[in-house]
């Protein structure tokens, strides 16, 4: 099982409201990644993070922020949720070298916005 | 364009049967592929990762094929059980950046039944 944790685990909450998706690893990776996934549907890279204090976005467009001030955490931010943010969050991280680099998953945050 | 398809989208088994699951993809150039788990409300599992080299791993009860000529991939589970009722993800990583880009595909929802 990796260490990695989400928390909420599930959040419902009313449109306009400000979060923060928490993820944090203790297997000392440098990198880590925000995923969102609809139900049936592929995972797509929101943001990653190289290390402290970088953060890029990823394929799919999102509204959300990222900040990344220290190695084992890696929060994801929504200034005004949408009923369009409704989706599953997922986190991971990896050590990184190149060719066999695995992803560890975290246990993921189900947000609906009503 | 960069894609990996599966199929079945999903599939019912009875508890103790064999099944094989299928991956195409498009992604090039070519850097591993990546089988995941992921039980319902939680984040994927891997299963097995093969390089270009790799035509066959296993993992317990799953074996996972790789042609790369032919650019396609199966996941096979051997007597199955009630616990391996979950989606199955396949996933391709290419050699175009330092990130190791992941095309994911959608998976296929496999449920075994008693």
């Amino acid at each position: 099982e990796a260490d990695i944790y989400q928390t909420p685990r599930y959040l419902v909450i009313g449109t306009g409201k400000k979060i923060t998706l928490e993820c944090s690893q203790t297997m000392g990776h440098d990198k880590m990644y925000w995923y969102q996934q609809d139900p049936g549907m592929e995972l797509h890279l929101i943001h990653y993070s190289y290390g402290v204090n970088s953060t890029e976005k990823g394929d799919l467009s999102s509204e959300s922020t990222v900040s990344r001030i220290r190695t084992e955490h890696f929060p994801l931010t929504l200034e005004s949720a949408r009923p369009s943010h409704t989706s599953q969050y997922l986190c991971a991280s990896s050590a990184g070298t190149e060719v066999n680099y695995e992803q560890y998953f975290g246990p993921g945050t189900r947000l609906t916005v009503t | 364009k960069n894609q990996v398809e599966q199929s079945p989208q999903s599939l019912i088994i009875l508890e103790g049967k064999n099944c094989t699951l299928q991956c195409n993809y498009t992604v090039s150039p070519f850097s591993n592929l990546r089988w995941y788990k992921q039980d319902t409300g939680r984040g994927p599992v891997s299963l097995t990762i093969m390089t270009f080299s790799e035509n066959t791993k296993s993992n317990g009860r799953y074996t996972a094929t790789l042609d790369a000529d032919t650019k396609q991939s199966s996941l096979h589970i051997t007597a199955s059980q009630l616990s391996d009722s979950a989606s199955y993800i396949c996933v391709v990583s290419d050699r175009g950046s330092t990130l190791g880009r992941l095309y994911f595909g959608r998976g296929t929802q496999l449920t075994v039944w008693p």
